[in-house]
């Protein structure tokens, strides 16, 4: 399973743009990046996923290197809500060309945003 | 549109028993997969069902099974309860389970207390 590594926790102001980074050298061809984040006492979210290009969304944008080995997950303000743990994560295909849904959760980045 | 419903969504049980948790994905969603949540472990991988049949199991021992029906709706079962199974258990479905291009959304979660 390729591997994700992101910072333990980051911090922000409010109204401010985070930038959450994410590194993933050992990413293979067919491998998504997707997001997710949980917030305190919640099932975890879906915020945004790309393959090579960048993308945007109404919650994000998500920029993917061009070697695509690191991502960086951009929330143009931050809000109160959006402090919560950030996990960035590599969605394979078997290796036989089957399809997968298997989610493998790191243990993220905390986001904390100040007032 | 509703969104993923878990029930029951509190449990408590003693060790030895067997529990069953209920999901239902969201309408017109085939794919469903279930995970673990435990402070030590952090979010792990359970299984996924597709079309009612099983395509992706994690690394859980026996006492852990679950099922999808005919309307995708899901049952995890687990038996023979011990401590260390104490965990929130979430659901997740998704449209197409087409493998790292669709989203998944995750349902509130089950809390199970094990005594």
């Amino acid at each position: 399973d390729a591997k994700t590594t992101q910072p333990n926790s980051m911090e922000s102001n409010e109204e401010e743009p985070v930038h959450l980074p994410c590194n993933h050298s050992t990413i293979s061809g067919t491998d998504y990046i997707h997001w997710y984040r949980q917030l305190p006492s919640q099932g975890p979210e879906y915020v945004i996923h790309g393959l090579t290009s960048n993308v945007n969304n109404r919650m994000a944008s998500l920029a993917i290197a061009e070697d695509r080995k690191s991502s960086t997950l951009i929330l143009h303000r931050a809000t109160l809500r959006d402090a919560a743990v950030y996990y960035c994560i590599l969605l394979y295909r078997m290796n036989y060309g089957g399809a997968t849904n298997k989610l493998i959760f790191g243990t993220g980045t905390l986001l904390a945003v100040q007032p | 549109k509703a969104g993923v419903t878990q029930t029951p969504r509190y449990l408590i049980k003693t060790r030895g028993q067997q529990v069953t948790l209920s999901c239902s994905p969201i309408s017109g969603h085939r794919s469903v997969s279930w995970y673990q949540q435990t402070p030590g472990q952090g979010l792990q991988f359970l299984f996924e069902y597709f079309s009612e049949t099983q395509r992706n199991k994690g690394n859980f021992p026996g006492r852990f099974s679950g099922r999808q029906f005919s309307n995708s709706r899901s049952e995890m079962n687990v038996s023979t309860l011990e401590l260390g199974d104490s965990a929130l258990y979430l659901c997740a479905s998704s449209r197409r389970g087409s493998g790292g291009a669709d989203e998944q959304y995750f349902g509130p979660g089950t809390r199970l207390t094990v005594t």
